[in-house]
């Protein structure tokens, strides 16, 4: 496709439990990356993928996030045992690499998650 | 690490007015800088880019300055458009890591 499609839009978790997000990038676009935005606007980086490998994980809190890219398959990002503070909107971004520099990165419009 | 710190947080100007938004960056490492523009409920949208071997670049409205030398960048909006009122980020990327570093964002308002 021509855009970055997230889904679900909104999602509600009690805290504790799993939320999963996926992310389907654009079609020929071989880098994804992964941002959480927090109320006070602030990005921050989250994971990054070349194709089905991870990229760069320096922003992953390990340990309850974990993300996949397979082939013929949306990403996805997943968080185990959600707390409050992951209240967040989570936004999926692709880009394609063109002689060897990074191109625009094209977000997604994002899941908001909400734990109560 | 790259830190990237942008001013002012909010900016309130008259239609017809130009904007202008800076950021500064750490890292003379970083060499492209993005800028995106968020409306309430939507993921960010480019809007301008410019890498470091390049000074300035402008597409119609919007320009953007770099200064290598003193790390920093500006967004220059001229003749401001209710449409233009959104956030704004800034950001510093470099080639090594994949990474964009955020600026915190700027609430741009036009006032009619």
């Amino acid at each position: 496709g021509e855009e970055v499609a997230q889904t679900p839009k909104h999602l509600v978790r009690g805290e504790g439990q799993k939320a999963k997000l996926y992310c389907a990038p654009i079609k020929g676009h071989s880098y994804v990356f992964w941002y959480q935005q927090v109320l006070k606007n602030e990005f921050k980086f989250l994971i990054s993928f070349q194709n089905e490998n991870v990229f760069d994980e320096t922003g992953m809190p390990k340990e309850r996030f974990s993300a996949k890219c397979l082939p013929n398959s949306p990403c996805s990002l997943e968080i185990q045992a959600t707390k409050l503070e992951d209240s967040a909107v989570y936004f999926c971004a692709s880009s394609q690499s063109v002689a060897g520099q990074l191109a625009e990165a094209f977000f997604g419009q994002g899941t908001r998650l909400t734990v109560v | 690490g790259e830190n990237v710190e942008q001013h002012p947080s909010t900016l309130s100007v008259q239609e017809g007015d130009s904007a202008v938004i800076k950021c500064t960056y750490s890292d003379s490492a970083s060499n492209y800088f993005p800028w995106y523009k968020q409306e309430l409920g939507k993921g960010p949208q480019l809007i301008i880019d410019i890498r470091s071997n390049v000074g300035e670049k402008k597409d119609q409205r919007i320009a953007v300055t770099l200064n290598k030398t003193a790390k920093h960048f500006s967004l220059h909006i001229t003749e401001t458009q209710p449409e233009d009122s959104a956030v704004y980020f800034c950001a510093a990327f470099m080639d090594s890591n994949y990474q964009l570093i955020w600026g915190a964002g700027t609430k741009l308002i036009i006032k009619p």
